[in-house]
């Protein structure tokens, strides 16, 4: 089974409009942390946002924001005012503690946004 | 303020050739990865190395190979190109204190490799 699952290979966004991109994510582990990165069409990976398996209170970040529902395992990233900069990749990303002791963080397989003017 | 380094950012190798990708961080950081992307995909761990002196292997170790001789330096080496390496290369590292979650990955800007 996938750890992360982006059911949505892409989107389209109006302009100024909010968006939602799924994440739903599969672990054992008590201790878990959920990563968002955009990745735009000049390949870098950019940090967005973390929530953190033991957090109460959902994630924010300027226009970002994570809808946390761990009985769900789900972590959907909210984009609130659209912008045509955010035309990207999305990559949701989980790390387990202590899963296979590398920290390291496994990726879905990313949702294209497009924001349309 | 460099963060990770990466280069080459470009290469073309011919099947059977070797190379090697440097990563550089100026972080103290005492993790560092190498991961790829393949097209439309996800990013998969190569190796990884959780301080100087000690790696490990991750999901698609095959084909290469790494070495952490100091905190800072963490290079790739390809031996053998085969088509199947085509691919983007990430670097990235991360201060990994205690059993918490929440220590960003950084990532260095990529390195597009090509194997014809």
């Amino acid at each position: 089974a996938q750890k992360i699952t982006q059911t949505q290979p892409g989107m389209f966004v109006q302009e100024k409009e909010a968006v939602t991109l799924d994440c739903t994510y599969d672990t054992s582990d008590p201790s878990y942390g959920l990563f968002w990165y955009k990745q735009p069409s000049s390949g870098e990976m950019i940090f967005l946002i973390y929530q953190g398996s033991y957090d109460q209170q959902n994630a924010t970040e300027g226009r970002y924001s994570l809808n946390f529902q761990k009985a769900r395992k789900s972590a959907n990233l909210v984009i609130s005012a659209s912008q045509l900069g955010d035309s990207a990749m999305y990559f949701c990303a989980m790390r387990e503690v202590p899963g296979a002791g590398s920290y390291q963080l496994t990726f879905g397989k990313g949702t294209k946004l497009s924001v349309i003017p | 303020n460099a963060g990770v380094t990466q280069t080459p950012k470009f290469r073309i190798l011919k099947i059977g050739q070797s190379m090697t990708l440097q990563c550089a961080q100026d972080m103290n950081h005492n993790y560092m990865y190498w991961y790829r992307q393949d097209p439309g995909m996800g990013l998969k761990l190569i190796y990884y190395s959780v301080g100087a002196g000690i790696t490990d292997k991750g999901e698609v170790p095959n084909g290469y190979n790494v070495s952490r001789s100091t905190t800072e330096d963490f290079p790739l080496r390809l031996e053998l190109a085969a088509p199947s390496q085509t691919s983007v290369y990430f670097c990235a590292s991360s201060y990994i204190q205690t059993s918490r979650p929440g220590n960003t990955i950084y990532f260095g800007e990529g390195s597009w490799l090509t194997v014809v």
